[in-house]
């Protein structure tokens, strides 16, 4: 079946230094959506990619769909405390909607 | 309502109990889906309504669970004779119209159930 990694599982940055996740998955997706997740909470939607090569950006978030439409990635340029949570990105193929395993960030003041 | 919301939002059960888990989606939300997020894991698609029919059920993982939502609104979850491995927050998701990715989801705050 479809499976969707991501890495890296956990990183730890002090505040204002940047932070990336890539997430791949082992087939061609329709649409990469990526989701934010407090400690505690529940998954909130961010952001939808659908065409081969998107970039789209939210103030400091950036997030790109490669052009084979198998990759992605979210990109926080100068990272805030407010940042701080689990990062997952979820691929639909044919049919359902397929999570990765989510990257943890840790925002040190 | 304002939100997707979950009942009860904790559940604690001995091996063996049925349990009964609710989503109230959000008003008018077509699309209605369960997820099950094991602790450190991403979520994990359970079943698919729209409406009042299950168009997916392909994620359950067992014919221990049992998901309705008869009238196209609310969605009980259902588990009979729990295992310990069914542990986990169980997370419900509504979406307007489409399925997946053509629109977006918006998730309940889940019911956290521990089975001992």
């Amino acid at each position: 079946g479809q499976q969707v990694m991501q890495i890296p599982q956990y990183q730890h940055v002090q505040e204002g230094e940047d932070f990336t996740t890539y997430c791949n998955s082992s087939t061609t997706l329709s649409n990469i959506q990526w989701y934010k997740q407090r400690p505690g909470g529940h998954p909130v939607f961010l952001i939808q990619l659908v065409k081969s090569g998107e970039v789209k950006k939210q103030k400091r978030l950036t997030f790109q769909f490669g052009e084979a439409k198998k990759n992605s990635s979210l990109h926080i340029t100068a990272t805030q405390t407010t940042d701080v949570g689990t990062y997952f990105c979820a691929g639909e193929g044919y049919s359902t909607l397929t999570f990765g395993k989510g990257t943890m960030l840790l925002v040190s003041p | 309502g304002a939100g997707v919301s979950q009942s009860p939002r904790y559940k604690v059960a001995k091996r063996g109990q049925d349990v009964a888990l609710r989503c109230d989606p959000i008003s008018g939300h077509v699309s209605l889906f369960w997820y099950q997020q094991a602790l450190g894991q991403g979520p994990e698609f359970l079943t698919y309504f729209q409406n009042e029919a299950q168009l997916d059920k392909s994620g359950l993982p067992s014919d221990r669970f049992f998901a309705e939502r008869p009238e196209g609104s609310v969605s009980t979850l259902k588990i009979q004779r729990t295992q310990q491995e069914d542990s986990a927050v169980y997370l419900c998701a509504s979406s307007l119209v489409g399925r997946g990715g053509r629109d977006t989801q918006y998730f309940g705050p889940g019911t956290r159930l521990t089975v001992l």
